[in-house]
């Protein structure tokens, strides 16, 4: 089946430690996204890439990075620079920018 | 000011009820899409549209580009389309989506 798939689907992260969440697609996107989502909030622009080995920063870049090494993965790092990492994190992607977007099923990110 | 405003932010209906849910937004756009956020946090698409009118089953939605709005309506509302529905627009010249807020919807039995 081709579809979009985040894992882990839950994730703990002490203080000081980085964490990476995984995105990956089987969909031959070009273009791939990431968003964080904060109760009562709209869904706001992490990173997003629109083609292998190049990606830009959204609305809200600082405190993590990502790669494009490969067109199926979209890996998102959470450091230790993002003072308030708890979240909902979701994962898109689309055939190329400002298409239709296939979201992931998300990864809820919790500080202990 | 959001450059993307939905309206209402909560919605409560009886079953069977017509449903509008608005969507106003302040920039040229290429593209508007309509989203489902069900309670489990998944996101599906529900329509991508610049012009006119789609239906897909009870949903249908709507598109006023000069005046910068679209709607979403459901007709024959039942309990398994609560959900958050998103509004979202492709601004012209850019890749990427600005989201609304989102509006709760919830249906009664």
């Amino acid at each position: 089946d081709g579809g979009i798939t985040q894992s882990p689907k839950y994730l703990f992260r002490k203080e000081g430690q980085n964490v990476t969440l995984s995105c990956e697609q089987n969909l031959n996107h070009d273009a791939m996204y990431w968003y964080r989502q904060d109760p009562g909030q709209g869904l706001r622009l992490i990173y997003y890439s629109q083609i292998v080995n190049d990606f830009q920063k959204g609305d809200i870049a600082e405190g993590y990075s990502v790669s494009r090494e490969k067109k199926e993965s979209f890996p998102l790092t959470v450091t230790s620079a993002q003072k308030n990492p708890t979240a909902f994190y979701l994962c898109a992607s689309s055939a190329q920018g400002g298409g239709t977007q296939y979201f992931g099923p998300g990864t809820r990110l919790l500080v202990l | 000011k959001n450059e993307v405003e939905q309206s209402p932010q909560n919605l409560t209906a009886q079953e069977g009820e017509f449903i509008t849910i608005n969507c106003s937004y302040s920039v040229g756009i290429s593209a508007l899409h309509w989203l489902q956020q069900h309670p489990g946090g998944g996101i599906v698409s529900l329509f991508m549209l610049s012009s006119g009118k789609k239906k897909h089953g009870r949903l249908i939605a709507t598109i006023n580009i000069q005046e910068k709005h679209s709607s979403l309506h459901i007709t024959a509302s039942h309990p398994r389309d609560s959900a958050v529905y998103i509004c979202a627009v492709n601004p012209q010249g850019a890749q990427k989506l600005v989201f609304g807020q989102g509006t709760r919807l919830t249906i009664n039995p």
